[in-house]
Parts: C-alpha cells; structure tokens; sequence
C-alpha cells in the first residue's frame, strides 16, 4: 500500500512571502498522480495543484507551484506571494493509475496547517 | 449545477443505531467515493463506485455498507454505530478513466456517536 508523509504538521510565513510544503510518498508503481488540496475552516476539499508521475515538467498554477522529484519520491508545493486567504490545511494526495487495478481512490497525508502572519 | 451534495450536515446517533447518510451529484461523473477524516489524520477511502452497479472496498470499510443503483446517488450505510465511527465523512465524484481527473468533494457530514 502507498502511504503519504507530511513531515511539517504546522507551517507560518508572513504575507507576501513565499512558502514551502513538503511531501514525500512511499510507492513501488512506475504511473500515479499527486495532488495538493487546501482545506480551510469551512473544511470544504479544494484541488490547488495536481501532477502526473510521467511529465517531467514541474506542474504550475498562478502562485502555487510543485516541485516534483520522482526518483526520491518527493512532491512538495510552492506559494507565492503569500495572501491572508491561503491560510488552511493544506494535504498532499496520491492516487494510483485507475488502469493498474487494485482500490481506486486518493492516499493523503495527515496535512500541514498554513498560518498567514498579516 | 450544485455539485456534490451531502445530508445530512450534522448527525448525533446513540451507539447501535443504524443511519445512511446520502450523496449525490448532478455532474453525470461515473466515479463516487466516500472518506472519512478524524482529528489530526487525513481523508481515508472508505468505499469507491466505478459506476451504477459497481462498488468496491477501500482503506477503511469495516463497518459501512454502500450500493449504487443510480449515477446520481451514492449512499454510505451504518447498520450499528459504533463511537470508532465518530467523524467528518466526505462523498466525491469525478469523471473516469483518467487518474488525474479532479475529484470534486461535497461539503461533508459531521457524525458523532455517543
């Protein structure tokens, strides 16, 4: 079974600024996905950023972006330009190839709490 | 469209009662799951849907029953609560075939058993 570490339980940057949140996962399969979701307050699953484990290309998305290192199985999630509306629970995900067989579904991490500094 | 939604928001059950808690989208998507998520854990698969007629166990099923009878609808069954399935239980659908296809998730169900 995969599983999906979040090494960072609370993470605080100031406005404007520029973040990191790290991601690792433990896998044996060659074709997977990753994706990072943000969860605030009103705990609502929002899709901020989703990677594809054959594209070499670091996905990006406005401020956020991925930095994607397959062969150490590491996925962390950059933001920047911090904004007082990034503040949430952020997950990383896993999902195995649907085509692979076995449970289809995501795999997250226990999550990494943003705080905002105004 | 209104998504995925979920009822009901909030539920209190004695230990032993029976409860479904009911999903349903309006996006036409093949794909349904349910995960529950406890304090300080993240989302955990309970069962998945591939299509009507079709379900499966994931992580965590002991405990649950679902069916699909209809696209649209995709209802989690506890037939005696325990405290253990005190939680926030989220539904999500997406489109198949594609594992990089978004799962678009409902607002979820708070549940407390006493």
């Amino acid at each position: 079974a995969q599983t999906v570490t979040q090494s960072q339980p609370e993470m605080s940057v100031q406005e404007a600024e520029t973040v990191t949140l790290s991601c690792t996962y433990d896998t044996s399969e060659s074709d997977y996905y990753l994706f990072w979701y943000k969860q605030p307050p009103s705990r609502q699953m929002i899709l901020v950023i989703r990677q594809e484990a054959y594209k070499q290309q670091n996905a990006t998305e406005n401020r956020f972006s991925v930095n994607f290192q397959k062969a150490a199985k590491s996925f962390s999630l950059k933001i920047s330009d911090s904004q007082l509306g990034d503040a949430a629970m952020y997950f990383c995900a896993y999902r195995t190839d649907p085509q692979e067989g076995g449970a289809d579904g995501l795999t997250f991490g226990k999550g990494t709490h943003l705080i905002i500094q105004p | 469209n209104a998504g995925v939604t979920q009822t009901p928001k909030f539920q209190v059950l004695k230990t032993g009662q029976s409860m479904t808690l009911q999903c349903a989208q309006d996006m036409n998507h093949e794909y349904m799951s349910w995960y529950r998520q406890d304090p300080g854990m993240g989302l955990r698969l309970i069962h998945y849907s591939v299509g009507a007629g079709i379900t499966d166990q994931g992580e965590v099923p002991n405990g649950y029953n679902v069916s699909r009878s209809t696209t649209e609808d995709f209802p989690l069954r506890l037939l005696s609560a325990a405290p253990s399935q005190t939680s926030v239980y989220f539904c999500a659908s997406s489109r198949p075939g594609q594992g990089a296809n978004e799962q678009y998730f409902g607002p979820g169900t708070r549940l407390t058993v006493t």
